[in-house]
């Protein structure tokens, strides 16, 4: 079946340009989670969305960024007022459910250049 | 707070060769342990993955990672590497006991780069 979709693979943006990445989990998966890999920093929890309950948003790193999920399933992650240490690969995944036992299936993310 | 050490970054091994790659963890109670594997320009593959039950857990490609409490370790091995397998590998923690995103996020190590020499 399909695996989880993310656009677009590549973003080149500009210094203070906002920006959106998508995530199109698998279908039938109620959890959704999106990290953030960067040399620096390796591979970071930013935000958990579990069905229809309120997103767990403690691992966003400023303001500058939030996410949707509407209906349950596409995710959005958008970024405002872009800044250069805002470039890394975003990775979106997608769980059938939210048990910690659960394996979280990854995208293939999007890789973002601020200029 | 749960934390996972790879203190490897970078692993060479010849091909037909037994590799390992080494992990360890720190959560508070009993830990869910995962690897993943990231193939250039590609997202994270599930390779396996410990819950309870035998410390010898197998996964996908040949892998297998054995749980060890008392050292806090989840080592990735495979009797006979391929060049194929060389990629970037991660561990990974969940803490099923941990409050709010400690519980369901992934906490992973920073990635040991595995090169399998012809």
């Amino acid at each position: 079946g399909a695996g989880v979709s993310q656009s677009p693979s590549n973003k080149v943006t500009e210094k203070g340009k906002d920006v959106e990445l998508r995530c199109d989990p698998i279908s039938g998966h109620t959890a959704l989670y999106w990290y953030r890999q960067s040399l620096g920093q390796g591979l970071e929890f930013l935000i958990y969305f579990q069905g229809n309950s309120a997103p767990d948003k403690s691992g966003l790193p400023s303001d500058r960024f939030s996410a949707e999920r509407t209906g349950g399933s596409v995710s959005t992650l958008t970024i405002q007022r872009t800044q250069q240490e805002d470039s890394a690969v975003y990775l979106c995944a997608s769980s059938y459910g939210h048990q910690a036992k659960n394996i979280q299936y990854f995208g293939a993310g999007t890789r973002l250049s601020v200029l | 707070a749960q934390s996972v050490a790879q203190p490897e970054d970078q692993v060479n091994v010849a091909e037909g060769n037994p590799l390992t790659v080494k992990c360890t963890y720190s959560v508070s109670g009993n830990p869910y342990l995962f690897w993943y594997v990231q193939y250039p320009n590609r997202g994270l593959q599930f390779l396996l993955k410990y819950i309870t039950g035998d410390n010898l857990v197998k996964g996908s490609y040949g892998f297998e990672a054995e749980f060890n409490k008392s050292q806090t370790s989840f080592h990735l091995k495979k009797p006979s590497a391929l060049v194929s397998d060389s990629a970037l590998y991660f561990c990974a923690v969940r803490d099923p006991l941990g409050s709010g995103a400690g519980s369901y996020q992934l906490t992973f190590g920073k990635g040991t780069k595995l090169s399998v020499i012809p």
